[in-house]
């Protein structure tokens, strides 16, 4: 399996500028996805194919990286912003990382 | 709009099997795979396996093909997920998801059923 490793909690402050990262054990070209998950809510997909940003979903948002390394930038951080993040790859089946809690302070 | 309407919590006994439904609607259910991830304690996702409704073809994570069951109905947009010989490890959220961008990605949600069990 492909693992996606992501570091569990970020905390920032509003306006500041983020970047959560995703690495993955082995190669997976560019088919990295994230998504934001607040709670009682389910996943909402934010950014496809490493880069691409879902329609609707605003333009602070990020993504960037392809093979291993995948980054979602947010900037500027807004207090709506506190949640869950989770990358997924979909090149070698499909897995999800174990969650960025994003925190505001 | 393109929504996926699941079936609400199930309280569910040790050993006994349970079917969970998702409803899709505002799209052509044909034209899209059905995916199932699991939650565990609001922690991270698990990708179990999706469908092809129109086909009928399903492919799992390996880890739950003895364990999820996966079918849809054409007819009434609806596709489900039966889980056999449960135990307090199956106790959890599930999602359905719509699959789009050649089934890569996961684009719309559904809002999730809560699965206990318990005797």
């Amino acid at each position: 399996d492909t693992i996606l490793t992501q570091s569990p909690v970020l905390a920032v402050s509003p306006g500041e500028r983020v970047s959560i990262s995703c690495r993955a054990t082995e190669g997976v070209d560019s088919y990295v996805h994230w998504y934001q998950q607040k709670p009682g809510q389910q996943p909402k997909l934010l950014i496809y194919k490493a880069s691409k940003l879902t329609s609707g979903v605003p333009a602070r948002f990020r993504g960037s990286g392809s093979g291993t390394d995948f980054t979602l930038s947010i900037d500027p951080v807004e207090a709506d912003d506190t949640a869950i993040y989770f990358c997924q790859q979909s090149w070698n089946d499909r897995t999800f990382g174990g969650g960025t809690k994003l925190e505001l302070k | 709009q393109v929504n996926l309407l699941q079936s609400g919590a199930a309280l569910v006994k040790p050993g006994a099997s349970v079917k969970l439904s998702c409803k899709g609607s505002g799209y052509a259910f044909t034209d899209y795979y059905i995916h199932w991830v699991k939650q565990s304690h609001g922690k991270s996702l698990e990708w179990i396996g999706y469908i092809n409704p129109d086909s009928g073809y399903a492919d799992y994570n390996g880890k739950f093909e003895s364990k999820a069951s996966l079918t849809a109905d054409k007819s009434t947009n609806t596709a489900y997920m039966e889980l056999s010989r449960v135990t307090s490890e199956d106790s959890a959220t599930y999602y359905c998801a719509r699959g789009a961008y050649n089934n890569y990605i996961m684009d719309v949600w559904g809002q999730g059923a809560s699965v206990t069990v318990s005797s």
